[in-house]
């Protein structure tokens, strides 16, 4: 089946750094989606990506859709405490309707 | 405008025992996935249910078994609980046409004794 495959898989990190994190693929998305999750709670999405190429921003994140559509990048600038949590990637395989998601990258944020 | 929810929070069960949960949709959603997520992990998508039917299932036993409403609510039953049945189950609710965006329920904690 198709996998999805995050780095890095933790990252401590001061407040106030930037941060980057990306998520690579066997077989091509036509969507790319970004999520966190934080403790007792379910995914909350972040950013929906549609277009190879494309660079979209939602306040202090930005992703980008790779070209090659095998990839996908997640960059967090000027880290705060409340960014801390778990971030995913994820996407439906071609004529799928289901979610497939990476195991995460785990953020800790150092005040 | 609620979002995605879902009941019970908390469950505790034992091996062999039989377990229902629920969840409603967004407002405006009419498609709901249901996945598994372990600890440590990411969620694993069961199934989807559209227009009451199940449109695509993953790789789950038939012990994982299914229902939508016609208000679009839907339950996930499991029946016989294994150890390994024990994780947080989530909800994610979408428009039926969208192939794409899910909006997740804060999940079911599901313990297996």
């Amino acid at each position: 089946g198709q996998q999805l495959n995050q780095s890095p898989q933790s990252m401590f990190i001061q407040e106030g750094e930037d941060v980057s994190m990306n998520c690579t693929s066997s077989s091509i998305f036509n969507t790319w989606l970004w999520y966190k999750q934080e403790p007792g709670e379910g995914p909350v999405l972040l950013i929906a990506l549609y277009k190879a190429g494309e660079l979209t921003s939602n306040g202090r994140l930005t992703a980008q859709f790779g070209i090659t559509r095998k990839d996908s990048f997640l960059n967090i600038s000027a880290s705060i405490p409340s960014d801390v949590g778990i971030y995913f990637c994820a996407g439906p395989g071609a004529g799928s309707y289901q979610l497939t998601f990476g195991k995460g990258t785990k953020l800790s944020v150092i005040p | 405008d609620a979002g995605v929810t879902q009941s019970p929070t908390h469950l505790i069960k034992t091996r062999g025992q039989q377990v229902t949960l629920r969840c409603s949709p967004k407002s405006g959603h009419d498609t709901v996935s249901w996945y598994q997520q372990a600890l440590g992990q990411g969620p694993q998508f069961i199934f989807q249910y559209y227009e009451e039917e199940e449109r695509q299932r993953g790789n789950f036993p038939d012990r994982f078994s299914g229902h939508q409403f016609p208000n679009y609510s839907s339950e996930l039953n499991v029946n016989a609980l294994l150890l390994g049945d024990s994780a947080l189950y989530l909800c994610a609710s979408s428009f039926g046409t969208q192939n794409g965006e899910q909006f997740f329920g804060p999940g079911t904690r599901l313990t297996v004794l």
